[in-house]
């Protein structure tokens, strides 16, 4: 059983197309997150959902809108990408508390040429 | 905004030596995990430590968090080539949901 699943795995399309990465998670968490890592392998956190209410937006332009349809599915849709927009996405989900712990999806891996 | 550095940022090492690897910060967090990530997975929750002093054993892997919970350190006792991974420390922050990331090592354990 997939705890935390994202789609798709790979995503190859040309600057200026917009796309969506879907996610969805059954763990009966109440937060979800977008997670950035670049080519040097680090993780920047883009949102957090919690209980479908959007409570961290870094910096992130404003071609990326994340929209949460309920506590389970968080997605991410990136309006004319970029070359700059290549990295791996990854979906986490987590039970806010004294100790938030991500639990992460495989990834999407967006190569924009 | 919250920082984690961490040290070493690359680790090559024979089969059976140890290692050990640091997290450090200025701020304190009210948790510190650590994760395990492989080519091509997301990251993978190894432990979990939320008092300040604490130490955590997994089969040859110790965790430790610091007094003032603004440090962690991973060590790791006779390296096998299947510990080989990226890993991550990530500090949690008492006002809700943010964990912070440190920029990771990349662990080569060679047979």
């Amino acid at each position: 059983d997939t705890a935390v699943s994202q789609t798709p795995k790979y995503l190859v399309t040309q600057m200026g197309n917009d796309k969506s990465i879907k996610c969805e998670q059954n763990l009966g968490h109440d937060t979800m997150y977008w997670y950035k890592q670049d080519s040097k392998k680090f993780l920047k956190i883009m949102f957090s959902y919690n209980n479908k209410e959007l409570i961290i937006n870094e910096t992130v332009p404003n071609r990326f809108s994340p929209k949460s349809p309920d506590k389970a599915h968080l997605n991410l849709h990136i309006n004319s990408l970029e070359l700059g927009d290549s990295a791996v996405y990854f979906c986490a989900s987590s039970h806010v508390g004294r100790s938030t712990e991500a639990f992460f999806g495989q990834g999407t891996r967006l190569t924009v040429v | 905004t919250q920082l984690l550095e961490q040290s070493p940022q690359f680790l090559s090492i024979q089969e059976g030596e140890n290692l050990t690897v640091y997290c450090n910060s200025s701020s304190v967090f009210s948790s510190l995990q650590w994760y395990r990530q492989e080519p091509g997975e997301g990251p993978v929750l190894l432990v979990t430590v939320v008092t300040g002093g604490e130490v955590k054993k997994l089969k040859r892997l110790t965790f430790q968090f610091g007094d003032a919970r603004k440090d962690s350190s991973l060590h790791i006792t006779a390296a096998q080539p299947g510990d080989t991974g990226l890993y991550l420390c990530a500090g949690g922050e008492t006002s809700g949901s943010r964990l912070t990331f440190g920029e990771g090592t990349q662990l080569t354990v060679n047979p």
